[in-house]
């Protein structure tokens, strides 16, 4: 059973409206949440993170919140550009673990329109 | 230039061959990776590292073979390639708690 899930596998967007990529998960023991963006023949990179004990990290343009209850997390991209258009995905990591030994959803493709 | 690099980037084989993937990282990171990712799929874990000569199992291990004699080097083995294990390989590494650090992946196909 797929414990991470993004249940979109493509999302297209205009250039400079909201992106908004989303991530549920099922195991209550996952404690820290990452988004990477891997871009084609190229290896992920870490976008950024949230602890289970907030509700909101923003870094620049990103903004990843997370609903503990529902067990499901966003990636919220404003504005969206061009180069935003990538493969992103979210992983999971259990409590007391390294965040490389992450749960991976399939990932989503978004495409920003110029 | 700091960072990991993977070798070969490309690899095509034949069914039962051995294989090795090469990763080396210039960071010191103390945790190393292995992950494969499949078209369509996300990222699955197949072995990691805590450290020199400290290896474990990850998601989905069989038919690999990993070692860590040296900090920086985590090679990957696959001993008899089967057509299943056509993927894209991933190294990547990461401090205690940190995020993963990737290489840009190594593409193998195994007729």
């Amino acid at each position: 059973d797929q414990q991470v899930k993004q249940n979109s596998p493509s999302l297209s967007v205009q250039e400079g409206r909201i992106s908004i990529l989303n991530c549920d998960y099922t195991n209550s023991m996952f404690d820290y949440f990452l988004w990477y963006k891997k871009y084609p023949a190229e290896g992920p990179t870490f976008l950024i993170s949230i602890s289970s004990i907030k509700d909101k990290n923003e870094d620049g343009r990103f903004t990843v919140f997370l609903n503990k209850s529902a067990k499901h997390l966003s990636l919220h991209i404003v504005p969206s550009q061009p180069g935003d258009s990538a493969v992103y995905f979210c992983a999971a990591r259990l409590i007391n673990t390294n965040a490389g030994k992450s749960t991976f959803g399939d990932g989503t493709t978004l495409t920003v329109k110029p | 230039d700091a960072g990991i690099t993977q070798s070969p980037r490309y690899k095509i084989t034949e069914t039962g061959r051995q294989v090795t993937l090469m990763c080396h990282q210039t960071w010191s990171h103390s945790y190393m990776f292995w992950y494969r990712q499949d078209l369509g799929h996300g990222l699955r874990l197949i072995y990691y590292s805590a450290a020199a000569d400290i290896t474990d199992k990850g998601e989905v291990p069989d038919g690999y073979v990993v070692s860590r004699s040296k900090t920086e080097n985590f090679p990957l083995t696959l001993e008899s390639a089967t057509r299943s294990q056509t993927s894209v390989y991933f190294c990547a590494s990461s401090e205690v708690t940190g995020e993963l650090f990737f290489g840009e992946g190594s593409r193998l196909t195994v007729l």
